[in-house]
């Protein structure tokens, strides 16, 4: 029973490198989510995707896209990676936008960039 | 002033003690409540959601106070593996329903 997968787990890039984040669900979610997670603050929305061909602002947008690949997987790429990208970075999904029955998550991506 | 905000500890419990914690939040409007939990470098897992009529769930026990904007969570007995940080959840009570977490209390019990 995998949930949310998110790949990869570790990750280093240099300033201005490009990459995306995978991740894939297999609970027949309809929403899915990117966060990231910094110390001493709450998660924080970057974009999120409703339903299956829409994707949404959050908190905190600029410096990255996603796509709605389908319903199971949702991407997230970093453009040109800054410093300030430095972040745990989670995926996840839920049934509803609301998310009473919870939010799963995936594992965490911890990238750095130097 | 944050959203929602948590005292975020560590609070250092003795094991078999009784602990609770708040969390506040800003916007009146809000709808729905959530305590996660949150193990060191894991991802968040849901703990118990938070009803107006407050609810309890073994040890655990949520309570809601919409005049004073807060919720709290209290464990009774607490156990060694209840050492974790606790997320307080806040459904924003605006057009697009998007949750706003708070930065987390961090729990240790101690043998």
């Amino acid at each position: 029973n995998a949930g949310v997968t998110q790949t990869p787990k570790f990750q280093v890039l240099k300033t201005g490198q490009s990459m995306t984040l995978q991740c894939a669900q297999d609970m027949n979610h309809n929403s899915m989510y990117w966060y990231r997670q910094d110390p001493g603050m709450g998660l924080r929305l970057i974009y999120y995707s409703a339903s299956e061909g829409t994707t949404d602002k959050g908190e905190v947008p600029n410096g990255y896209n996603v796509s709605r690949l389908n319903k199971r997987e949702f991407s997230l790429r970093l453009e040109s990676a800054a410093p300030s990208q430095t972040s745990v970075y989670f995926c996840a999904s839920s049934e509803g936008v609301v998310g009473i029955y919870g939010y799963t998550f995936g594992s965490g991506t911890r990238l750095t960039v130097v | 002033r944050k959203e929602v905000e948590q005292d975020p500890g560590p609070f250092n419990v003795p094991e078999g003690a009784t602990v609770a914690f708040n969390c506040t939040y800003s916007n009146s409007a809000s709808q729905s409540f959530f305590w996660y939990r949150q193990d060191c470098r894991k991802e968040p897992k849901l703990l118990m959601s938070v009803y107006s009529s407050g609810n309890e769930d073994g040890r655990f026990t949520a309570q809601l106070n919409r005049a004073s904007q807060y919720i709290s969570l209290l464990i009774r007995d607490s156990k060694l593996s209840d050492s974790a940080t606790y997320l307080c959840v806040v459904v924003n009570g605006d057009s697009n329903y998007q949750l706003i977490w708070g930065a987390g209390t961090k729990l240790i019990i101690k043998p």
